[in-house]
């Protein structure tokens, strides 16, 4: 069965650092690429940053680029995101998503599994 | 990046077909066949329900298709059942190499 489990939300202060972990199992996790989604209370989904099987492909939404680094570690099959300079408009749930079938930040084909989200609140 | 454009609610009664769209861009719905279609019940984690346009993962009721003409996709539910009530999401590859959801579509079944 697959699971993907995110850890690391919590209340921060805007110009804040926050580390996201998300536990992978049940998959070959070094065969896909894996994204984060974002969504604000009440709000929409927002995509925030892919990354390809091998880190050697990076994608990051216009929002967040300069602040948030996507990173794994296929060993430990685990995904992360590291948010620096934190802001009061990313306070969101935070998912952890693999796609269906690409193994690169270059090809799309769905989101096949979702964690849970992990909740992020940037307050001051 | 702006989000691709839905209309935020469409309505329909048991049996009956919906149809909700999803305009996008050149550069993102009408040039690349990466379209995805997402269902959200609340409190839930989004459901994938159509990939490359077109395709169901297994699993997923026949009754919902997708389709693309130029800019626009456009996701259909037939033999609309009480449990399809819930937000829908579009979403799209770019040529930036990102992808981009809907601003999101919630279906009430009357």
């Amino acid at each position: 069965e697959v699971q993907l489990v995110e850890s690391g939300g919590g209340l921060v202060q805007p110009g804040m650092s926050l580390r996201l972990s998300c536990a992978a199992s049940g998959f070959t996790f070094d065969d896909y690429a894996m994204h984060w989604v974002r969504q604000a209370p009440g709000k929409g989904l927002e995509w925030v940053s892919g990354l390809s099987w091998n880190s050697g492909g990076t994608a990051y939404a216009d929002s967040v680029k300069g602040r948030f680094t996507i990173s794994r570690d296929n060993a430990k099959n685990s995904l992360y995101l590291q948010m620096n300079s934190l802001r009061v408009e990313d306070t969101a749930l935070y998912y952890c998503v693999k796609d269906g079938e690409c193994s690169r930040t270059n090809c799309y084909k769905g989101f096949d599994y979702w964690g849970q989200g992990t909740l992020v609140t940037v307050s001051a | 990046q702006s989000a691709l454009t839905q209309p935020a609610s469409v309505s329909g009664s048991p049996g009956q077909s919906i149809t909700i769209s999803c305009t996008g861009t050149s550069s993102d719905v009408g040039a690349y066949n990466y379209v995805s279609w997402y269902q959200q019940h609340p409190g839930k984690a989004p459901k994938l329900m159509i990939y490359d346009v077109s395709n169901r993962p297994s699993g997923v009721s026949n009754r919902f298709s997708g389709s693309k003409s130029g800019n626009t996709a456009s996701l259909t539910i037939s033999g609309l059942q009480a449990e399809d009530e819930a937000e829908y999401y579009c979403s799209s590859y770019t040529s930036s190499v990102s992808l981009m959801f809907g601003g999101g579509t919630k279906l009430t079944v009357l």
